[in-house]
């Protein structure tokens, strides 16, 4: 299996650029999460698909952030324009989201990102 | 106040000492809860989940669940320094909703 598969894996950018973050997620898996981790704020959802509809976005921080999901193996992840404050590590990860799989999720290795 | 709580440390211990992690929380819908072990520069991997109160045991490692006080617990025994890691609580409601809610994550550090 090769898990949740992100890129890019660092990013450097300038602030006003569009910066677009890419996911598959593991074969199968039918749920989808995009996640922010900073040293302040910890890790949180950004938002969430299931079978490729988003069923909850509260946590995209503001119109700025964008999330797709075109079919069941590739997501992404856009933000225009970017800001120095949108500097975080940006996780990907996926579940099987059943009652019987209860909430596992699996994590990708992260986007590095950083708006200067 | 955050639905999850957990001390940032960072937690500084000499191998082989026994570790106790905590995590409190406000929700008492809860009724997953998870542990999760990121190592530096990677993402968080699933380390322990329990559905129930109690103690739930693998290996060097216990999860420790007390729903009435909402209080959550991993221990480690016999430290190693590969423990050295950030380990993350999370929380969530089984059925409905995939969410999970973490905890800021405590940094500990397993000195040889």
């Amino acid at each position: 299996d090769a898990g949740v598969i992100q890129s890019p894996r660092h990013e450097v950018t300038e602030m006003g650029q569009e910066v677009t973050l890419r996911c598959k997620p593991i074969s199968g898996h039918n749920s989808l999460f995009w996640y922010r981790q900073t040293m302040m704020r910890g890790l949180e959802l950004l938002i969430y698909f299931n079978n490729n509809v988003p069923i909850d976005d509260s946590g995209m921080p503001e119109d700025r952030f964008s999330a797709k999901m075109p079919n069941a193996s590739f997501s992404t992840l856009k933000i225009q324009p970017s800001e120095p404050r949108d500097s975080a590590v940006y996780f990907c990860a996926s579940s099987l989201g059943n009652r019987f799989s209860g909430n596992t999720i699996y994590f990708g290795e992260g986007s590095w990102l950083t708006v200067v | 106040q955050k639905e999850v709580e957990q001390d940032p440390g960072p937690l500084s211990v000499p191998e082989g000492a026994i570790v106790s992690l905590n995590c409190t929380y406000s929700n008492s819908a809860f009724q997953y809860f998870m542990w999760y072990r990121q190592y530096s520069r990677k993402g968080p991997e699933l380390l322990m989940y329990t559905y129930s109160s109690g103690n739930k045991e693998d290996g060097r490692f216990t999860a420790q669940v007390d729903k009435s006080s909402k209080y959550i617990s991993l221990f480690i025994r016999d430290s190693q320094p590969s423990d050295s890691a950030t380990y993350l609580c999370a929380m969530g409601v089984i059925q409905g909703a995939q969410k999970l809610v973490f905890g800021q994550g405590t940094r500990l550090t397993i000195n040889p």
